[in-house]
């Protein structure tokens, strides 16, 4: 596609309940990240993916976090037992490698109540 | 631990008036630095990205330098729109600490007409 694209643009979850979000990269794009950005902060760095491998989870607050990309394309994450401190915007960005731009997508706005 | 701060947090300027935006990093070894613009329930727009081996980069109106020495980064909007209100977002690159961008919190920008 043209850019990034990530749904659902919003989503409400109650407290405890399980989300998936879904981001779609540029197509041939083989580096794929994901952040999460509190509001009035600027976005945090969750995990990154090169193809179809995890190459750096270091930035999932917990193990209720969880993403994948089984096919090297689109890209999902998973948060399990929502909590209130999970609500935030969920960015996925996509590159064509190490060294390039991102291309950002519009986020999920996560609001667990 | 890599930060990245960005001061004003906020700034107001009456259209047609040239301004800078400050961007300051802690880890001098950063591969390279980026700007972005957010506007508000959209994700991040790519403005100018500036390897560390490189001093500036202009794009129209826009102008980003880098001085790793003194680990910092400006990004200077001439003749101010009120098309350019948003929030613009600086992050850096640090290879030997994966392949994810820090982020700073980010300048509110509004240009008065």
């Amino acid at each position: 596609g043209a850019g990034v694209s990530q749904s659902p643009r919003y989503k409400v979850a109650k407290r405890g309940q399980d989300v998936a979000l879904r981001c779609d990269p540029i197509s041939g794009h083989v580096s794929l990240f994901w952040y999460q950005q509190a509001l009035g902060q600027g976005p945090e760095f969750l995990t990154y993916f090169q193809n179809e491998a995890q190459l750096d989870k270091s930035g999932l607050p917990s193990d209720r976090f969880f993403a994948e990309r089984p096919e090297g394309s689109v890209s999902t994450l998973k948060i399990q037992r929502t909590q209130q401190e999970d609500s935030a915007v969920y960015l996925c960005a996509s590159s064509q490698g190490q060294v390039n731009d991102y291309t950002f997508g519009s986020g999920t706005r996560l609001t667990v109540v | 631990k890599q930060e990245v701060t960005q001061i004003p947090a906020a700034l107001s300027v009456p259209e047609g008036e040239n301004l800078v935006l400050n961007c300051s990093f802690t880890d001098s070894a950063i591969y390279n630095l980026q700007w972005f613009r957010q506007d508000p329930g959209k994700g991040l727009t790519s403005l100018l990205l500036i390897q560390s081996s490189q001093r500036e980069q202009t794009s129209g109106r826009l102008n980003a330098s880098l001085d790793k020495s003194s680990g910092r980064s400006t990004l200077y909007i001439a003749a101010s729109q009120p098309g350019d209100s948003a929030t613009y977002l600086c992050a850096g690159k640090y290879m030997e600490y994966g392949n994810k961008l820090v982020f700073g919190a980010g300048t509110i920008l509004r240009v008065k007409s």
